[in-house]
């Protein structure tokens, strides 16, 4: 079964520095791989995604990810964290279930970007 | 992208009774999924929604406590029914669209259960 995981429960970082958020995944086959944030009361947004193509994903936000095949990782980075950052980010992996897809988050990392 | 609403946003409601949740996608979508999220932690899925036919349930959910209706390929709804305190959180739909990769989500409905 695939699955991912995110090792961090909560990532500090200071405004103005580089965030990573980590996620690594176990598939078989080629991995679909996804990141979304999550604002205060508020659903998910989808920030980007890996298929297949570069390693380097650029998305929404100045935010990016870099896919490690090597390291079964995915993780979410950003030149220069805002405070506006601040979130609950998760990262996910789509499956073939029964025929159709089904889509699985990981645990969730909350980043806290300090002024 | 497709823009998801859903109704109500937030309900707080008595042990016993039952509450329906309606989700209403902008666009035809091909696929519908509940989640459930206690806040802050990560989603479990309930269940896909199924245009036509019945919902496929994840293990640990059963169709007599979340039923699922899917009319047609922009609407949903999820029914939690005889609520316990235990079924409160928050309850999220979500859509993917034909020839897409992405989900996309609501807003969520956060149920307190007395």
């Amino acid at each position: 079964a695939q699955s991912v995981a995110q090792p961090e429960d909560q990532v500090n970082v200071a405004e103005g520095n580089p965030l990573t958020v980590k996620c690594t995944y176990s598939v078989s086959g080629n991995p679909y791989l996804f990141w979304y944030v999550q604002y205060p009361n508020r659903g998910l947004q989808f920030l980007l995604k890996y298929i297949t193509g570069d390693n380097l994903v650029k998305g929404s936000y100045g935010f990016e990810a870099e896919f490690n095949k090597s390291q079964t990782s995915f993780h979410l980075k950003k030149p220069s964290a805002l405070v506006s950052d601040s979130a609950l980010y998760f990262c996910a992996v789509r499956d073939i279930h029964r025929g159709t897809y089904k889509y699985i988050f990981g645990t969730g990392t909350r980043l806290k970007v300090l002024a | 992208s497709a823009v998801i609403s859903q109704k109500p946003s937030r309900d707080i409601c008595q042990r016993g009774t039952s509450l329906t949740i309606q989700c209403q996608v902008d666009s035809q979508v091909t696929m519908m999924f509940w989640y459930r999220q206690q806040p802050g932690q990560s989603l479990t899925l309930i269940a896909t929604a199924n245009q036509g036919s019945e919902a496929t349930y994840e293990s640990g959910f059963v169709i007599d406590k979340f039923p699922i209706s899917r009319p047609n390929l922009t609407f949903s709804t999820l029914t939690v029914s005889n609520m316990s305190p235990e079924d409160s959180s928050i309850y999220l739909c979500s859509a993917h669209r034909r020839g897409g990769d992405e989900q996309f989500f609501g807003p969520g409905t956060r149920l307190t259960v007395l």
